[in-house]
């Protein structure tokens, strides 16, 4: 097993372009999330999906789309990037519906001129 | 005021040393607790994961929580230079499964442990 992975490790982006943060998982978890960690903040909550075709919002969703056409990925989605996106990413997935037990990705790191 | 308060140290210990790791919480919902461990540059990995109120250990780690004064503790017991890392608690929970859909973090403790 893989695991969670997650492409690419590093992206530098100019402020106004767009794109997307790839998460795998071969688990075959139904839950999986995405979370931005800044410094002093800790990990906060973007978007997350209980199934594919279900995702709903977190703490921190704007700026953000996802969708989830298979139970494997779930890719996000910068639409128009901005320098307070500058973060580090982490994509995660758990057994059930539910978040006790999530594995994390590796993480990208992202930052936006 | 933050839901989950983590002093974020750093906290340096010599090699052998018990190190107490702990969080506060605001939230009264919260049933579910973990705790994660981070090395520099990588994805948390899940070390501890407790329900309720109690104690739970495994090998040289125990995880305490107490709900009525809200705080939840890692202690390590034998410190090793490999345990230098950053520890985050988390929290879920709250009514039916909606609640346990989201994890609420500290901002992480660093610790050092010095050979």
């Amino acid at each position: 097993n893989a695991g969670v992975t997650q492409t690419p490790k590093f992206q530098v982006l100019k402020t106004g372009q767009s794109m997307t943060l790839q998460c795998a998982q071969d688990m075959n978890h139904e839950y999986m999330s995405w979370y931005r960690q800044d410094p002093g903040m800790g990990l906060r909550l973007i978007h997350y999906s209980v199934g594919a075709g279900i995702t709903d919002q977190g703490e921190v969703p704007n700026g953000y789309n996802v969708s989830r056409s298979t139970t494997e990925d779930f890719p996000l989605r910068l639409l128009s990037a901005a320098p307070s996106q500058t973060s580090v990413y982490f994509c995660a997935s758990s057994r059930g519906q539910t978040v006790e037990t999530q594995y994390f990705g590796p993480g990208t790191r992202l930052l936006v001129l | 005021q933050k839901e989950v308060e983590q002093d974020p140290g750093p906290l340096s210990v010599p090699e052998g040393a018990i190190v107490s790791l702990n969080c506060t919480y605001s939230n009264s919902a919260f049933q579910y607790f973990m705790w994660y461990r981070q090395y520099s540059r990588k994805g948390p990995e899940l070390l501890m994961y407790t329900y309720s109120s109690g104690n739970k250990e495994d090998g040289r780690f125990t995880a305490q929580v107490d709900k009525s004064s809200k705080y939840i503790s890692l202690f390590i017991r034998d410190s090793q230079p490999s345990d230098s890392a950053t520890y985050l608690c988390a929290m879920s929970g709250g009514p039916m499964d909606t609640g346990r859909r989201a994890l609420t973090f500290g901002s992480g403790t660093r610790l050092q442990v010095q050979p």
